[in-house]
């Protein structure tokens, strides 16, 4: 059984630029979720998708949007790139219909923004 | 908004001995879940356990267990018997808006580095 897988594992990107992350979720899950862990913190919750919807969206700006397909994949879309960007980004799956339910994170995409 | 506050950015433990990880959190809310996630070198985050609000009962997962104190909104870790391989990164979080489902976003804590001395 496969876990959430991420990719890539690492990119680096130049200010102003646009980038792509993309997550597979753990076979079952509906629901996505992406979060940013910059250096020495804890991570901080960008968005959550569950049928090809945006559900809930943590406090960044619209620069940061996501996409999910109906494999339940999800895509995070980062533009117009700030220094301040370069973080480790996180993926988790879960499934909607359990409350509770544990979100199952991937390694994660290290994006570093020169 | 929900905040979660880890106080201790490291702690250090020898081998075999128990160690308590300190969590607060602030919220209005009732009804909420609690977790602790631990993440090693590798990066990939791990949930170590979760707690409902609703239960009285503080959760226990072999060597790990909780005290949690609603009251005080304080949800400590306690890990006994510390093995090398529990040296991480812990993480504390919380997820809310329990009642009728729903998204469930989680807040982080900045976390607590373990560091285990053999």
């Amino acid at each position: 059984d496969a876990g959430v897988t991420q990719s890539p594992t690492h990119l680096i990107k130049t200010r102003g630029q646009q980038v792509t992350l993309r997550c597979s979720p753990k076979s079952g899950h509906d629901t996505v979720s992406w979060y940013q862990q910059a250096l020495g913190q804890g991570p901080q919750f960008i968005f959550q998708y569950y049928e090809e919807e945006e559900r809930q969206r943590g406090n960044f700006p619209d620069r940061f949007s996501g996409h999910q397909f109906p494999n339940y994949s999800s895509e995070l879309n980062v533009n117009a790139l700030l220094l301040g960007d370069s973080a480790l980004y996180l993926c988790a799956s879960s499934w909607w219909g359990l409350v509770g339910r544990e979100q199952f994170f991937g390694p994660g995409t290290r994006l570093t923004v020169l | 908004a929900q905040t979660v506050t880890q106080s201790q950015p490291e702690m250090s433990v020898q081998e075999a001995e128990t160690v308590t990880l300190s969590c607060t959190y602030d919220t209005s809310e009732s009804d909420y879940y609690l977790f602790w996630y631990k993440q090693p070198p590798s990066r990939q985050m791990i949930l170590v356990i979760r707690q409902e609000a609703y239960k009285q009962q503080n959760a226990t997962e072999n060597r790990f267990s909780v005290n949690f104190q609603k009251a005080a909104k304080s949800f400590s870790l306690k890990i006994s018997d510390s093995q090398l391989g529990d040296a991480a990164m812990y993480f504390c979080a919380y997820r809310g808006g329990v009642s009728g489902g729903g998204a469930d976003g989680l807040t982080f804590g900045k976390g607590t580095h373990l560091i285990i001395q053999p």
